[in-house]
């Protein structure tokens, strides 16, 4: 079955600085990957996905992502950020082959950004 | 579009009764997903249904849990009796079709059993 692994429950940076939330995910089989944000209060947000073609991802609000399949990571980061940034960022897999598989969430990467 | 609409917005009750989630998905999707949110678990599928078929239910806790999806345009998610371990935010999500590769989340429904 696949998984998905954030490391880090936290992570606090100033404003304008850059940002790394870090995801790995397991899977014997190929899979699609996605990072969704939820802000204060409200549902989650599809911020990317990879399904298939560059590795190279890029989402709303500034943020890519990037597939590296040897690390079986997908890493999403913004080279500067704001305080609307606040958020908790979940990183989510599915099976790419299955029509009826469930995305797979993670724990979830609470983002604080500092003035 | 008015997205995936959710009721109500907060709910508290009292340990033992019957609490009715209610979520009416964005228009012209077909699947349908409830979640559950909480800090010790972070955020669990329950239940998603296709063409309101429940396709998978083993994320359902027990058999105090129950969801129905009557039409295209409505579902919900009864607990009885409540518990004060049921506490949490509860998601309504929905679909495109077999594209279960972006949901459109609802705001969500804040559960507190005292």
């Amino acid at each position: 079955a696949q998984s998905v692994t954030q490391l880090d429950s936290q992570v606090p940076v100033f404003e304008e600085a850059p940002v790394e939330l870090r995801c790995n995910y397991s899977s014997s089989v190929s899979v699609y990957l996605f990072w969704y944000v939820q802000y204060p209060n409200q549902g989650l947000q599809l911020l990317l996905k990879y399904l298939s073609g560059s590795t190279l991802v890029k989402g709303i609000n500034g943020f890519e992502a990037e597939f590296n399949k040897s690390q079986t990571s997908f890493h999403l980061r913004k080279p500067s950020v704001h305080i609307s940034d606040t958020a908790e960022y979940f990183c989510a897999v599915r099976l790419s082959r299955s029509s009826a598989s469930k995305i797979i969430f993670g724990s979830g990467t609470r983002l604080s950004i500092r003035p | 579009d008015a997205g995936v609409i959710q009721s109500p917005r907060h709910e508290v009750t009292e340990m033992g009764q019957e609490v009715t989630l209610r979520c009416k998905p964005i228009s012209g999707h077909n699947s349908l997903f409830w979640y559950r949110q909480t800090m010790m678990r972070g955020l669990e599928l329950l239940i998603y249904f296709n063409n309101n078929v429940p396709i998978d239910d083993s994320g359902m806790p027990e058999d105090r849990f129950s969801a129905k999806m009557p039409n295209a345009s409505f579902s919900t998610l009864k607990i009885q009796p409540s518990e004060p371990r049921d506490s949490a935010v509860y998601f309504c999500a929905s679909s495109l079709g077999q594209n279960l590769n972006e949901q459109f989340f609802g705001p969500g429904t804040r559960l507190t059993v005292l």
